[in-house]
């Protein structure tokens, strides 16, 4: 079974500090993804990573930068931290490299609260 | 722009019935489409993906459809049981470089013993 893993379940943290969440596949798949998950909002798409050291912004990366130094590895970073990214953060990933057409696996998620 | 619409919004039943959720989507230029369970405070877990040529996808109880042209998919869900409730989100994938993964806004399923 693929498995993807996030690095906290919960997370607290202050206003301007920088956040890292970390996410981790062992499947050895291309794509990686970084949503954010709220009410009345649904799941919208961070950033995404189809092969390592490359990104591509989604439709809210305002706020937030990525990092893939490895393939297993998808970093989200808030560089100074703001109430309005407290949000469920979740983490993808799926195996093809080039038309995003297969399955994606979700890690089972990082509540971050900005106070 | 984009848009997933999912009716309804929250769904009761009580078990062993059987039950349509919707799902929309304005923009006929998709790769696929993909139904995700999510239980609560938890991650999305897929049941189902539908390619763009693809009409219909089955998996035990489930089964789920597609209309591209009409821009509507449903997820049938048969002989419910208590261990089905949860939130089923539809997602589509676009047809376009720079791709867009658009999800709904889900439907919260309660099956009532």
């Amino acid at each position: 079974d693929v498995k993807v893993t996030q690095s906290s379940r919960y997370l607290v943290k202050r206003t301007g500090e920088k956040v890292f969440l970390e996410c981790v596949q062992d499947m050895d798949h291309e794509n990686m993804f970084w949503y954010r998950q709220d009410p009345g909002l649904g799941l919208r798409l961070i950033y995404f990573s189809y092969d390592v050291k490359m990104k591509e912004k989604g439709d809210i990366p305002e706020g937030y930068s990525v990092s893939r130094e490895k393939k297993e590895r998808f970093s989200l970073i808030l560089e100074s931290a703001s109430t309005n990214q407290t949000s469920m953060y979740l983490c993808a990933s799926s195996l093809d490299g080039t038309r995003f057409t297969d399955t994606q696996y979700f890690g089972p998620g990082t509540r971050l609260t900005v106070l | 722009k984009q848009e997933v619409t999912q009716i309804p919004a929250a769904l009761s039943v009580p078990e062993g019935e059987n039950l349509v959720l919707n799902c929309s989507f304005t923009d006929s230029a998709i790769y696929n489409l993909q139904w995700f369970r999510q239980d609560p405070g938890k991650g999305l877990t897929s049941l189902l993906l539908i390619q763009s040529s693809q009409r219909e996808q089955t998996s035990g109880r489930l089964n789920a459809s597609l209309d591209k042209s009409s821009g509507r998919s449903t997820l049938y869900i048969a002989a419910s049981q208590p261990g089905d409730s949860a939130t089923y989100l539809c997602a589509v994938y676009l047809d376009n470089y720079g791709q867009n993964f658009v999800f709904g806004p889900g439907t919260r399923l309660s099956v009532l013993p």
